[in-house]
């Protein structure tokens, strides 16, 4: 157990609709990181923050957002959903910006139909 | 449990073997490099990582070799064993957040 927990565990929707994972970090880790393992894309960073504030983007869309709260809680919107964004979705933490091996989560599976 | 991915190399070895998985990197410029492994309905779960000034790195039955002159990583698992069986991914860093992943490898150990 990394101490990084996400919810939910599984989560069907439709396409065209919204949904929010939420991802609580290590305690004392104040950086969040998100990525989207598909299939046919492997590992794919999505974005990171820091103590609240956005760090880093990588191949997020538009149509995602993120956000991380004062109690650094994160939560990541995903909206306009379709068939391919289907994935498991993973949240990192790590004690500060400069951590280049964050600690895992269990991940959110995200099935759209 | 959730698959990874169902087009992942394959290596199959028996229980007690050693195991060598192999990752190709791409950035020449990347300094640091890690080893994940993920079981069946997890997350990655960091094992060994070794720094781009170092060409070996040992840890509790688990060697990472880094040969730069070709871009090639490897992991060897000593005696390995049925919990071993999991998709190890390797992965580069050139600094700072952006972590590339590789495709992954599945480890399948036969008792």
């Amino acid at each position: 157990d990394s101490g990084v927990t996400q919810t939910p565990k599984h989560l069907i929707t439709a396409t065209g609709q919204r949904v929010t994972l939420r991802c609580s970090p290590r305690s004392g880790d104040l950086s969040v990181y998100w990525y989207q393992q598909s299939l046919d894309q492997g590992l794919q960073f999505l974005i990171q923050y820091y103590n609240g504030e956005e760090r880093a983007k990588g191949n997020i869309l538009e149509r995602f957002s993120a956000q991380q709260f004062p109690d650094l809680h994160s939560e990541l919107n995903l909206s306009s959903l379709e068939l391919g964004d289907s994935a498991l979705y993973f949240c990192a933490s790590s004690v500060d910006h400069l951590d280049r091996s964050p600690a895992f989560g269990p991940g959110t599976r995200l099935t759209v139909t | 449990g959730e698959s990874v991915g169902l087009h992942l190399p394959t290596l199959s070895v028996q229980e007690g073997d050693n195991s060598i998985i192999n990752c190709a990197y791409s950035n020449s410029a990347s300094d640091y490099f890690i080893w994940y492994k993920q079981e069946s309905g997890k997350g990655p779960q960091f094992i060994i990582d070794i720094r781009s000034n170092m060409d070996k790195r040992q840890g509790q039955r688990v060697t990472v070799l880094l040969n730069k002159t070709v871009k090639h990583l490897s992991l060897q698992i000593a005696a390995t064993q049925p919990g071993d069986s999991a998709v190890y991914f390797c992965a580069e860093n050139t600094g700072g957040f952006k972590t590339i992943f590789g495709a992954g490898t599945r480890l399948f150990v036969k008792a």
